[in-house]
């Protein structure tokens, strides 16, 4: 069975532009959540998503924002990039809310120059 | 305020060493209480989970846990570790708010050396 899957990979955007990056949760799965890892602050909750419904979202400014679409599949969008947001964005997905193992992508490393 | 602290940021251990990361957390809230390990560009991958029960966890690889209601603890250990074992391991707690947050600690990055 497919795992957790993210793209892109890699990405190099510029300060003030806008990028989506999407997760693919793994088949069955109804939870997907995202994260922010950076060497400074370390993994950082930014939202949790389940059955197209924001359930949960962390403490970042509005320009983060994600969605869930009908089939699990979920994007998060950053607007006006700041050098800052430079970071591996992380998702993961469970069966279901709560105290379900969760299993993470390989992350997005979005670079900011 | 909920947080959770692994006390050491890296721990260094020669090979086929026993080894303990430790990790505490405060919260006024259940808690449900979680190892994962994160290997080089990689994303993370569980260990072990405490929901309720026995308060001894054994998890893959070898690793074991145990929650202490008490301490507010749930230290990670292994009794012999490998080169491979190399890689940065997280503590995090799921709070059941209502809804679920998930918060992890900063990250112990352990060192095995031959």
């Amino acid at each position: 069975k497919a795992g957790v899957t993210q793209t892109p990979r890699y990405l190099i955007k510029t300060r003030g532009q806008q990028v989506t990056l999407s997760c693919s949760p793994i088949s069955g799965h109804r939870s997907v959540s995202w994260y922010q890892q950076t060497p400074g602050q370390g993994l950082q909750f930014l939202f949790e998503y389940f059955s197209e419904t924001q359930r949960n979202k962390g403490n970042f400014p509005g320009r983060f924002s994600g969605r869930q679409f009908s089939n699990s599949r979920s994007e998060m969008n950053v607007s006006t990039l700041e050098l800052g947001d430079s970071a591996l964005y992380l998702c993961a997905s469970s069966l279901e809310r709560g105290n379900t193992e969760a299993f993470f992508g390989q992350g997005t490393r979005l670079t900011v120059v | 305020a909920q947080s959770v602290t692994q006390l050491d940021s890296q721990v260094p251990v020669f090979e086929e060493a026993p080894v303990e990361l430790r990790c505490n957390y405060s919260s006024s809230v259940s808690v449900y209480l979680f190892w994962y390990v994160q290997y080089p560009n990689q994303g993370l991958q569980l260990l072990l989970k405490y929901l309720s029960g026995s308060t001894l966890v054994k998890g893959i690889n070898g690793f074991e846990a145990e929650f202490n209601k008490s301490q507010t603890s749930f230290h990670l250990r292994k009794p012999s570790v490998h080169i491979s074992d190399t890689a940065e391991y997280f503590c995090a707690v799921i709070l059941n708010t209502g809804g679920f947050k998930t918060i992890f600690g900063a990250g112990t990055r352990l060192f095995v050396k031959a």
